[in-house]
């Protein structure tokens, strides 16, 4: 199974609200990565775990956080949500010995109101 | 910073005729990979070609690119364009080698519509 599962594909929230965002994947990929995408904008990347190691990006560090529990599983929280996080946020994970196979899911359509 | 400029927009075509998709990108990364993804409605993006090697064609279901370092482009051709080919095409770039390929800089995405 070489799918990257997201949940929910879409979702509402209000302003001030958390929000989380769920990413899972089978293919035992030590590396899991958070885009964003807005229209009319490349998909920019937040941040990404290597292993237990996270790395997020220098513009978005104080906006999103993320965490990893285990090897499958890794989410995106936004602590209090402004109507700019409406967006498609997309979860993608690689291994380090495969490193130019990289797999997206499906995203997530997040609406702040 | 690394960017990647693309088409712009929607490109339309009549099936069989040939696509070509531009994509330059700027990085002060010697070695960059670059890569097509496509992107299908209600899909994934998907790797569809990626390239490191200056001057080298790379070919995948139909689809072709050449990396050019001297001119710092990576265009996606196609010699007869088919309905299945409609979909969002970006061209991504990453300078970190083969350890954080993941760790991407995508362009805007071309829409590719192809009528019958």
């Amino acid at each position: 199974d070489t799918t990257v599962k997201q949940n929910p594909r879409y979702k509402l929230a209000r302003v001030g609200k958390p929000v989380n965002l769920i990413c899972s994947q089978t293919m035992n990929h030590d590396t899991m990565y958070w885009y964003q995408k807005k229209p009319n904008q490349a998909p920019k990347l937040l941040l990404f775990y290597y292993d237990k190691i996270l790395n997020r990006e220098a513009d978005t560090f104080e906006k999103f956080q993320s965490s990893r529990p285990n090897n499958s599983f890794c989410s995106l929280y936004i602590g209090s949500a402004g109507l700019e996080y409406s967006a498609m946020y997309l979860c993608a994970s690689s291994r380090r010995d495969r490193a130019t196979e990289v797999f997206f899911g499906k995203g997530t359509r997040l609406t702040v109101v | 910073g690394d960017s990647v400029t693309q088409t712009e927009g929607l490109v339309t075509l009549t099936e069989g005729l040939p696509v070509m998709l531009n994509c330059t990108y700027q990085t002060i990364y010697s070695n960059p990979f670059l890569f097509w993804y496509v992107q299908h409605l209600n899909e994934s993006p998907r790797l569809l070609l990626k390239s490191f090697t200056d001057n080298k064609r790379t070919e995948h279901q139909g689809f072709h690119a050449t990396l050019h370092k001297s001119s710092s482009s990576f265009h996606l051709q196609k010699s007869s364009a088919q309905l299945s080919d409609s979909a969002l095409y970006y061209c991504a770039l990453s300078d970190k080698g083969t350890q954080v390929v993941g760790q991407l800089t995508f362009g805007r995405g071309t829409r590719l519509q192809v009528y019958a």
